[in-house]
């Protein structure tokens, strides 16, 4: 069974403020997912990354996966309120893409 | 292109009735996920179908609980003689047919039931 363990769980921190979110497992994943959830709504797809070492930039977010495969992070430079949410990893395994493993979640609250 | 929709939003139903919930995979898409997000917890992994095939139902509970996707129409998830366990978020999420290992999958908006 593959585990995704997401860190930290909870995240609070003023605007401005850098901050890192963790996702790690003893697995090797085809490609690992960074979802946002909204309240009441759907994850948002937010980027995929596939080869190992790999880095993807998205505005304020960069996001990296592990040498091995094996863990990612995501990196949020000088938060804005509207970064507020729920943040999810997921990780692909075999042919079944779809087929994702998610971890636990990290709610990140940016105060004003 | 209209993304993966999913009704109802929202589905009320008292203990031991029926819950039935869609799916409509975005255009092109021919591969359905089923999510179960329970309150507090992350999604699982149910099942996953392509048309008129299960393919994997390995995080599907063993009674009450089946899921079809047709030739024609949406994928179905049918959870039979509901309890209160049951309550939570489900969601659908589509691929396409083919692709490498970026392929991603798309969520729909989820159906909350809420068994009472």
């Amino acid at each position: 069974t593959q585990l995704l363990e997401q860190s930290p769980q909870f995240l609070s921190i003023q605007e401005g403020e850098n901050l890192t979110v963790y996702c790690n497992s003893s697995s090797v994943f085809s490609s690992l997912q960074w979802y946002r959830q909204e309240p009441g709504e759907g994850p948002v797809l937010l980027v995929t990354v596939v080869t190992g070492g790999e880095v993807k930039k998205l505005k304020r977010l960069t996001f990296q996966f592990g040498d091995a495969r094996k863990d990612s992070s995501l990196h949020i430079t000088a938060a804005q309120p509207g970064d507020t949410g729920l943040y999810l990893c997921a990780g692909a395994g075999g042919t079944s893409y779809g087929k994702l493993t998610f971890g636990q979640g990290t709610i990140l609250t940016v105060h004003p | 292109n209209a993304g993966v929709m999913q009704n109802p939003r929202h589905l009320v139903r008292r203990r031991g009735q029926e819950a039935r919930l869609r799916c409509s995979p975005m255009k092109g898409h021919s591969h359905v996920y089923w999510y179960r997000q329970l309150p507090e917890e992350g999604l699982k992994f149910m099942v996953y179908l392509q048309k008129e095939n299960i393919i994997d139902e390995s995080g599907m509970p063993k009674e009450r609980f089946s899921a079809e996707f047709p030739k024609e129409g949406p994928s179905i998830l049918r959870i039979q003689q509901v309890v209160r366990g049951d309550s939570a978020a489900y969601f659908c999420a589509s691929s396409p047919p083919t692709g490498g290992l970026d392929t991603e999958a798309f969520f729909g908006q989820g159906t909350r039931l809420t068994v009472v």
